[in-house]
């Protein structure tokens, strides 16, 4: 049964330290999502890539957040320095899009507690 | 992009159908209407998807409005583990899906 996983799955750190979270998408898939999830927000989308190059980063703060793709198998989401309001549900998401709809399947997500 | 527009929350009684509605009046022609579900503690979760005419599958299905201005997801028999939040979401061609609020089904037993 194919999944998306991430790593980890819970991380408290402190402010000001790096923060990488980790994600596989589904094998064969081309798109991979990078989404955040608090209370106030709802789930709002970060980045997105599409056959490993960034298509929209938009959603991200770009002083302290970067993703990247280094292969097809691992996308990371690194937060330098975090801060108490970058606490949320990080989830990954992967699909293949190529034609009128699109599926996306998400991980379990990474909650990230900064203090 | 289309917005969408649903009932903050549901109720209902576990074994009872359960209509969510959703209206998406800015849909243009050729959007899919997908609806995903997120289930407490997980991920969200695809749950059926449609153009013009109402769908069917395992999860649930999908009637959707001769104008696609609305649609409705249909559970036939609601459990207590489709206790979730429902996401209406009409994307905009290969665009990433954007979720709303949702709607927040409560189901009693």
């Amino acid at each position: 049964d194919a999944r998306v996983t991430q790593t980890p799955r819970h991380k408290v750190t402190e402010m000001g330290q790096e923060v990488t979270m980790r994600c596989q998408p589904i094998l064969g898939h081309n798109t991979v999502f990078w989404y955040r999830q608090t209370m106030m927000q709802g789930l709002e989308l970060l980045a997105y890539f599409r056959n490993r190059a960034p298509l929209d980063d938009s959603g991200m703060p770009k002083d302290r957040f970067s993703a990247e793709m280094p292969d097809a198998t691992l996308a990371t989401l690194k937060i330098q320095p975090s801060e108490p309001r970058d606490s949320a549900v990080y989830f990954c998401a992967s699909g293949f899009q190529g034609g009128a709809y699109n599926e996306q399947f998400f991980g379990p997500g990474t909650r990230l507690t900064v203090l | 992009d289309a917005k969408t527009t649903q009932p903050n929350s549901m109720e209902s009684n576990e074994e009872e159908p359960v209509h969510l509605p959703c209206n998406h009046s800015t849909i243009s022609g050729t959007d899919y209407i997908h609806w995903y579900r997120q289930l407490p503690s997980q991920g969200p979760e695809y749950v059926i998807h449609g153009l013009t005419s109402n769908v069917n599958n395992r999860m649930a299905s999908l009637a959707i409005a001769e104008d696609r201005k609305s649609s409705t997801l249909i559970l036939h028999r609601a459990t207590l583990r489709d206790a979730a939040v429902y996401y209406c979401i009409p994307p905009s061609g290969n665009t990433p899906l954007v979720f709303g609020k949702g709607t927040r089904l409560s189901v009693i037993a």
